[in-house]
């Protein structure tokens, strides 16, 4: 069974760079999938971030996009997200989840940008 | 930018009723790539049908997709409990990819 675990901090200061991690289990991050980030703010709906394919090309959310870098360590099997000068409109519950279908997600990481 | 929009934003029904969820696309998205998700509270969102029409693996066949074009369907044929939860359509059509806003489906 396909497994996503997300890891990072709870808490970020304002202006500083939003670091997370996305474990995989159960399936080579190799395998030539795309691997996708996805928010959701509180009581919100959901937000599409970007992904990055096992090649290592991505694409982002052009309202993101000069903040936001996913890279990949397939030596590890995972895959992370950078979002870079945060405020308090980035806190959110932060998703990792498999291909562009999105058929394997991770529970989720809450991420709170507060001083 | 494809924008997708629920409706209704909130449904109320009863066990044993037939729900249906609708998802307008702003720009012919292909069936191919269209896709619904439920999301019950605390929990990630759970991949229900994909391509329009396929259930994913796991999904009972109470669950159906419909639609083409801009115009596409949900259907729950009878609601059980477990059924009441939020859901999303979303496109990966070209990127950026997007959510609708979601519709909650509610006990009566």
């Amino acid at each position: 069974q396909v497994q996503l675990q997300e890891s990072g901090p709870g808490l970020v200061k304002p202006s500083q760079t939003l670091s997370l991690t996305c474990t995989v289990s159960s399936v080579s991050i190799s395998s030539g999938y795309y691997w996708t980030w996805i928010r959701q703010h509180p009581g919100k709906g959901l937000e599409w971030i970007g992904y990055i394919y096992y090649s290592g090309s991505t694409y982002y959310n052009p309202s993101l996009q000069s903040r936001v870098t996913i890279s990949i360590n397939t030596s590890e099997n995972q895959f992370s997200l950078k979002l870079s000068s945060v405020t308090a409109a980035d806190t959110a519950v932060y998703y990792c989840a498999r291909d562009k279908r999105l058929d394997y997600w991770g529970q989720g990481t809450l991420v709170t940008v507060s001083s | 930018e494809i924008v997708l929009t629920q409706s209704p934003g909130t449904l109320s029904l009863s066990p044993g009723e037939r729900a249906t969820l609708s998802c307008r696309a702003s720009q012919t998205v292909s069936s191919l790539y269209l896709t619904w998700f439920q999301q019950k509270p605390g929990q990630a969102p759970r991949l229900l049908i994909y391509g329009a029409y396929s259930r994913a693996t796991g999904i009972p066949d109470r669950f159906s997709g419909s639609g083409s074009g801009t115009d596409f369907t949900l259907t729950i044929s009878r609601l059980e409990p477990e059924d009441f939860a939020v859901y999303y359509c979303q496109h990966y059509a070209t990127p950026p990819y997007t959510f609708g806003q979601g519709t909650k489906l509610e006990i009566k």
